[in-house]
């Protein structure tokens, strides 16, 4: 089956602009993940949500970091007002419930000029 | 919440050689422990994982090995090759209000050198 899908898989924006990233998670999966990953670095926690409950968005950075996930499936990341340190890819990944592999997305390419 | 560190950042081995890469995680309620591997502009998968009822496991060249009482988890990958080359990423995983969440470790970039 597929995978899970994220787009665009390249985005340049202007500083100051917003951006939606796009996350489809494997169908049936619960659980779902946004990280930050900066050139050469590890991955960095953004939110995480789990089935029906209250998201974890202790990793957000900043209020202009925002992420929904609308009837327990597709998830979007806003950016607003982006910054030039905003600049990385982000990777989504999302789990089953009790099959706990998390399963990545191919990211997308943030680049604020 | 559960906190993962992972040692060293950078690893660099001659081919053929051995590599290690250790994990230690906070929350003694963890039980998968899951590692990851990513080339170079591509996404991280799942290489090997372990659970916490078993204490190693392997997988050709790869092995895990934990370490429970110690909260102690790494990664050893034998006779390395030029392929092994990439960022690893260890985690653990715990239920948390019946699903299970995953905390990523910082990564190690492992070089094999030719």
């Amino acid at each position: 089956g597929a995978g899970v899908s994220q787009s665009p898989s390249n985005k340049v924006t202007e500083k100051g602009k917003d951006v939606e990233l796009r996350c489809d998670p494997i169908s049936g999966h619960t659980a779902l993940y946004w990280y930050r990953q900066s050139l050469g670095q590890g991955l960095e926690f953004l939110i995480y949500f789990q089935g029906n409950s209250a998201p974890d968005k202790s990793g957000l950075p900043s209020d202009r970091f925002s992420a929904e996930r609308t009837g327990g499936s597709v998830s979007t990341l806003t950016i607003q007002r982006t910054q030039q340190e905003d600049s990385a890819v982000y990777l989504c990944a999302s789990s089953a419930i009790m099959n706990t592999e998390a399963f990545f997305g191919q990211g997308t390419r943030l680049t604020v000029v | 919440g559960e906190n993962v560190e992972q040692h060293p950042s950078t690893l660099s081995v001659q081919e053929g050689d051995s590599a290690v890469i250790k994990c230690t995680y906070s929350d003694s309620a963890s039980n998968y422990f899951p590692w990851y591997k990513q080339e170079l502009g591509k996404r991280p998968q799942l290489i090997i994982d372990i659970r916490s009822n078993v204490g190693e496991k392997k997988d050709q060249r790869i092995a895990v090995t934990l370490n429970k009482t110690a909260k102690h988890f790494s990664l050893h990958i034998t006779e390395t090759q030029p392929e092994d080359s990439a960022v690893y990423f260890c985690a653990a995983s715990k239920n948390s209000g019946g699903y299970q969440k995953v905390t990523f470790g910082i990564g190690t970039k492992l070089q094999v050198i030719p």
